[in-house]
């Protein structure tokens, strides 16, 4: 299971562009790069997930480069509901242990 | 549909008591696992069933009893808990390809 390190915490004002970088140099050919979002008290909520390149949806976008032992979640203009903990996670392709880290406290200020 | 709905929300429970934990998706997902999440901790994982069989015990005690009647249900038996088993109860179901796991909205379980 390929280990991640992400931040512990990030502050950013409404209406910024929000980066989170997650390191993940041990990153194995059939793992997959998934971020999710957790409230407190609520279960996590899948945001993205990708294998390569850039994947983006209406929530986000992911940004993984060629030797994808990194990756950025990306969110545009954030709100105060966005306050959440992210979790970058590495999952094997038909692979059933997912295991998480930490997790990025983000906190939106007004 | 990614729904992963847990019953009950909400859980008090004696330490002698007996009670049972719910969980149910459709989404023909056939790996199904139960994760447990302390405050301000990320959850970690308890069990995994795969094809209604249990594949992964994470040497939980034995006072948590899963159960996977069907390949839509997962169950997890509580009984003789310890207050110090008061916790969030996380079910998430997975598709395999790619390998994107839902979670429910977990049941919060104190133990008085």
């Amino acid at each position: 299971l390929a280990k991640t390190t992400q931040p512990i915490s990030m502050d950013s004002y409404e209406g910024q562009e929000v980066n989170i970088t997650c390191s993940h140099n041990n990153i194995a050919t059939n793992d997959y790069i998934t971020w999710y979002q957790q409230f407190p008290s609520q279960g996590p909520r899948f945001i993205i997930q990708g294998y390569k390149t850039k994947v983006t949806n209406e929530v986000a976008s992911l940004f993984i480069p060629a030797d994808r032992k990194s990756s950025t979640l990306s969110l545009p203009r954030v709100s105060l509901s966005d306050t959440a903990v992210y979790y970058c996670l590495v999952v094997a392709r038909g692979y059933q242990k997912v295991t998480f880290g930490i997790g990025t406290k983000l906190q939106v200020i007004p | 549909d990614t729904e992963v709905t847990q019953t009950p929300k909400h859980l008090v429970m004696g330490m002698t008591n007996k009670k049972s934990l719910k969980c149910e998706q459709h989404m023909g997902h056939r790996a199904m696992y139960w994760y447990k999440q302390k405050a301000k901790k990320p959850p970690e994982l308890m069990f995994v069933y795969s094809y209604e069989k249990l594949s992964i015990n994470e040497s939980v005690p034995s006072r948590f009893s899963p159960e996977c009647p069907n390949s839509s249900l997962l169950n997890l038996h509580l009984h003789a808990l310890q207050p110090e088993d008061s916790a969030l109860y996380l079910c998430a179901s997975s598709q395999l390809e790619p390998p994107t796991t839902f979670f429910g909205q977990g049941t919060r379980l104190t133990v008085v």
